[in-house]
């Protein structure tokens, strides 16, 4: 049972080139997530997808998108990379019950630099 | 909006002496509060849920909603317990989780 799977784990990327990160879930939760974590600034959210057809903003969702491609995977794209992007990623996933709201699954992260 | 805020980036202790990781939250509705916890190498994972009042390695916290505080307690530290701590309030209909900027702790042998 892997649960939520990135892929890749460390990416080089020149400033204005665009990548997809990929994220997979297989505990058959409805909600998803995507956050970054710098230095100091903690995990900050990026785009949330609480079910199967739904993407809403976090608290930094400039240069990028997401797209909810089924229940089980959750990709966020960066059009065109710029150094600000340099983070770890972290994808997550949850059930939507409100009884489970808030506990989290996270994957092992996505570490990207921009040049 | 909801914001949750972490005083300290780094707090450091010797091991048996009590920990006290500090969260304080800012939220009109009503909260519903976590600690997460992250150990170097392994994926963050919940540590426990204000809801679920239990124990967890130790660790409790209590929801003080007059100070909007839901800070982690721990009486005894131990080596172990060297790791980075995030506070995290759940909203936006039960599923936007927004975190604090974490606690790193450091427990001195």
């Amino acid at each position: 049972n892997a649960g939520v799977t990135q892929t890749p784990k460390f990416q080089v990327l020149k400033t204005g080139q665009s990548m997809t990160l990929q994220c997979a879930q297989d505990m058959n939760h409805n909600s998803m997530y995507w956050y970054r974590q710098d230095p100091g600034m903690g995990l900050r959210l990026i785009y949330y997808s609480a079910s199967e057809g739904t993407t809403d903003k976090g608290e930094v969702p400039n240069g990028y998108n997401v797209s909810r491609l089924n229940k089980r995977e959750f990709s966020l794209r960066l059009e065109s990379a710029a150094p600000s992007q340099t983070s770890v990623y972290f994808c997550a996933s949850s059930e939507s019950r409100v009884t489970r709201a808030g506990e989290l699954f996270f994957g092992e992260g996505s570490r990207l630099t921009v040049l | 909006a909801q914001r949750v805020t972490q005083p300290e980036k780094l707090l450091s202790v010797f091991k048996g002496a009590p920990v006290e990781l500090k969260c304080n939250y800012s939220y009109s509705g009503s909260p519903e509060l976590f600690w997460y916890v992250q150990y170097s190498r392994q994926r963050l994972q919940l540590l426990l849920r204000h809801i679920s009042r239990e124990s967890i390695k130790g660790f409790t916290a209590d929801l003080n909603k007059g100070e909007t505080s839901f800070h982690l307690k721990k009486p005894f530290a131990q080596e172990e317990d060297s790791a980075m701590y995030y506070c995290a309030l759940v909203s936006g209909g039960y599923q936007k989780v927004t975190f604090g900027t974490g606690t790193k702790l450091q427990v001195i042998p």
